[in-house]
């Protein structure tokens, strides 16, 4: 069963830059599928961000896509979100996921990390 | 405001048979791209409860259905039960603007 956790800052301010990291175990990330973020607002619903394949190629969500960047260390079997010049609405539970293309559902998601972006 | 439309909230008394709609439009649902159906228990990351409009990962109990026609699906829950109580989002994938996984706005279930 494959296994993810998210990892990174807590909190960031205004107008810097969110990061975070996605540990995956139990399986190879140079092995294939889709390695996504999706966040979610508190109170509120779910948002895909991205994604990533294994050999690099990225898609990110076109209402996000100018600040957003994923990237993937194969050799630590992790991959990485950043998103630029936050504002309070960036706030939320960010979820690292393993998917496949355009209309595939997500089959295993990390537990979760909320990132509170405030001064 | 989500791409894809679910009700806000539905009820039902224990043993009792739910259902929780779906709407999209011709850039996703319509256009035939599957839906996929997610469970958000309180303070826990979703589980994959339907996949394919009408498949059921290893696991999931045969209680749980979807199905697809058109524009819109449907989750549907037979034989309701007090665990069953927590939030319902569907997925699938739209074209417009460059293409992207789209969810609705989540629907709670309470169970009486």
């Amino acid at each position: 069963q494959v296994q993810l956790q998210e990892s990174g800052p807590g909190m960031t301010k205004p107008s810097e830059t969110l990061s975070l990291t996605c540990t995956v175990s139990r399986y190879n990330i140079n092995s294939g599928y889709f390695w996504a973020w999706v966040r979610q607002p508190p109170g509120k619903g779910l948002e895909w961000i991205g994604s990533i394949y294994h050999s690099g190629g990225t898609y990110y969500n076109p209402s996000l896509k100018n600040r957003v960047s994923i990237s993937i260390d194969a050799s630590k079997n992790q991959f990485s979100l950043n998103l630029t010049s936050v504002t309070a609405a960036d706030t939320a539970v960010y979820y690292c996921a393993r998917t496949l293309v355009a209309g595939s559902p997500i089959e295993y998601w990390g537990q979760g990390a909320l990132v509170t972006v405030s001064s | 405001q989500s791409v894809l439309t679910q009700p806000p909230s539905v009820s039902g008394a224990p043993g009792q048979r739910v259902t929780i709609s779906c709407t999209g439009t011709s850039s996703n649902i319509g256009a035939g791209y599957d839906v996929h159906w997610y469970q958000q228990l309180p303070r826990t990351a979703p589980k994959l409860l339907i996949h394919g409009n009408s498949n059921r990962p290893s696991g999931v109990p045969d209680r749980f259905s979807g199905s697809k026609s058109g524009t819109s699906a449907s989750l549907a829950i037979t034989g309701l039960q007090a665990e069953d109580e927590a939030d319902y989002y569907c997925q699938s994938y739209d074209t417009s603007l460059g293409g992207a996984k789209v969810f609705g706005g989540g629907t709670k279930l309470t169970v009486l």
